[in-house]
């Protein structure tokens, strides 16, 4: 089965500044893996995605995550946060074979102050 | 072209009372899901269709919950009768082909039992 463990549950951080939300899995077999988004009473929206290829995964607003196999970690980074960024952040995790089925990580809240 | 809707959007009810969601997936979607969101955690796959049919409804408690999807469009999920842990954000998703790796979300049901 997999896992996800998202460290921190909230982060602040000033306008402008960079962000890391950091997501680590746990998985027996390959798998693949997301960032979604949810602004306040909405849905979840996917941010980015990592199936194969280049490890550097460029997804929507500014934002991009790393996949390291070694580390287990597929850790979300923006270079520049605004205001409409806060917003709450799950990283998820699903086997690269059969049906998908996620495994979602308890979400990270980013607060962006100016 | 039109998002995933569900319908209720909020709704309260008493312990033991009986409740229904109502999912409509983006046309076309063959693959549909149904994710409970506890407060403070992540969404937990419920059950999963694939047109009618239903593919993954190991997480889904059958002793009070049920959902179909009649005629592989727009489905409905149940809980018969309702617990207070059954509070929480029900949220639908669906995707093109059960290989699509981007699920698209409602704006999910909130759920209050007292």
């Amino acid at each position: 089965a997999q896992s996800v463990t998202q460290l921190d549950s909230q982060v602040p951080v000033f306008e402008e500044a960079p962000v890391e939300l950091r997501c680590n899995y746990s998985s027996s077999v390959s798998v693949y893996l997301f960032w979604y988004v949810q602004y306040p009473n909405q849905g979840l929206q996917l941010l980015l995605k990592y199936l194969s290829g280049s490890t550097l995964v460029k997804g929507i607003n500014g934002f991009e995550a790393e996949f390291n196999k070694s580390q287990t970690s597929f850790h979300l980074r923006k270079p520049s946060v605004h205001i409409s960024d806060t917003a709450e952040y799950f990283c998820a995790v699903s086997k690269n074979t059969g049906f998908q089925k996620l495994v979602f990580g308890t979400g990270t809240r980013l607060l962006v102050s100016p | 072209e039109a998002g995933v809707a569900q319908s209720p959007r909020y709704k309260i009810i008493e312990k033991r009372q009986s409740v229904a969601f109502w999912c409509n997936p983006i046309s076309g979607h063959a693959t549909l899901y149904w994710y409970q969101q506890i407060l403070g955690q992540g969404p937990k796959l419920l059950i999963q269709f694939q047109n009618n049919g239903v593919v993954d409804d190991s997480q889904l408690p059958k002793d009070r919950f049920s959902a179909e999807r009649l005629k592989g469009v727009d489905s409905t999920l149940k809980i018969q009768p309702a617990k207070l842990e059954d509070s929480a954000v029900y949220l639908c998703a669906s995707s093109l082909v059960p290989g699509d790796y981007e699920q698209y979300f409602g704006p999910g049901t909130r759920l209050t039992v007292t």
